[in-house]
């Protein structure tokens, strides 16, 4: 069956440090992957979206990679700041289909 | 323009009822979603609507959900008989039309059933 991973345990880093978080999926054929923010009681808000054929996305201070042969992408926010404190969540999707599964969710502390 | 808009915001009943949660998405996306997300949990798809095709219906838990959707817009997701278990948070998304992948999420309905 589908899976997606994402690190279970809470990340904590420092102001200023890279935070890197890992979501990892097995049984997809993802045509592109998504990654959200979502803050406590609120819904989720749309990052990023990559493509299967681009290895990386840069968006200001966060960059994501995709790795269809490992079956991985990261997802990294350089210069942290605490405000980047959330749940971060990511979504691979396969060609085609607009049934979209999340990953249970990274939650990032950033410390000032 | 207005984003997605869930009503109610809360919701708390007794076993056993019945609740109807509805969800407005933005105008002209073709893509409506519901989702649960239960305290610290990640988001579980209950359904799916794609313009006038059948719905995916495949993320419903048991035959006490539902969901409609009339006239490509408004959505209301029933729970019939509500169980204790039914407490959550209730995500409603929507999409636009083809090629625009981002899902616009409402702020959610929280159902506490006692």
């Amino acid at each position: 069956s589908q899976k997606i991973e994402q690190n279970s345990e809470a990340l904590n880093i420092q102001e200023g440090k890279t935070a890197t978080l890992t979501c990892n999926y097995t049984n997809y054929s993802p045509a592109y992957l998504q990654w959200y923010r979502q803050d406590p009681g609120r819904g989720p808000v749309f990052l990023l979206l990559i493509r299967e054929n681009e290895k990386e996305k840069r968006k200001e201070r966060l960059k994501v990679t995709f790795d269809t042969t490992l079956k991985q992408s990261l997802f990294h926010i350089t210069a942290s700041q605490p405000a980047d404190s959330a749940t971060y969540l990511c979504a691979p999707e396969n060609t085609g289909g607009f049934k979209t599964i999340f990953g249970a969710g990274t939650r990032l502390f950033v410390k000032a | 323009g207005a984003g997605v808009s869930q009503s109610p915001s809360n919701k708390v009943t007794e076993k056993g009822k019945d609740v109807e949660l509805r969800c407005d998405p933005i105008s002209g996306h073709t893509a409506l979603y519901w989702y649960r997300q239960s305290l610290g949990q990640g988001l579980e798809f209950l359904i799916y609507f794609q313009g006038n095709s059948a719905p995916d219906k495949s993320g419903l838990p048991s035959d006490r959900f539902s969901a409609e959707r009339t006239g490509g817009s408004v959505s209301t997701l029933t729970i019939q008989r509500t169980q204790q278990e039914d407490s959550a948070v209730y995500l409603c998304a929507s999409r636009g039309t083809s090629g625009s992948y981002e899902q616009f999420f409402g702020p959610g309905t929280r159902l506490t059933v006692l």
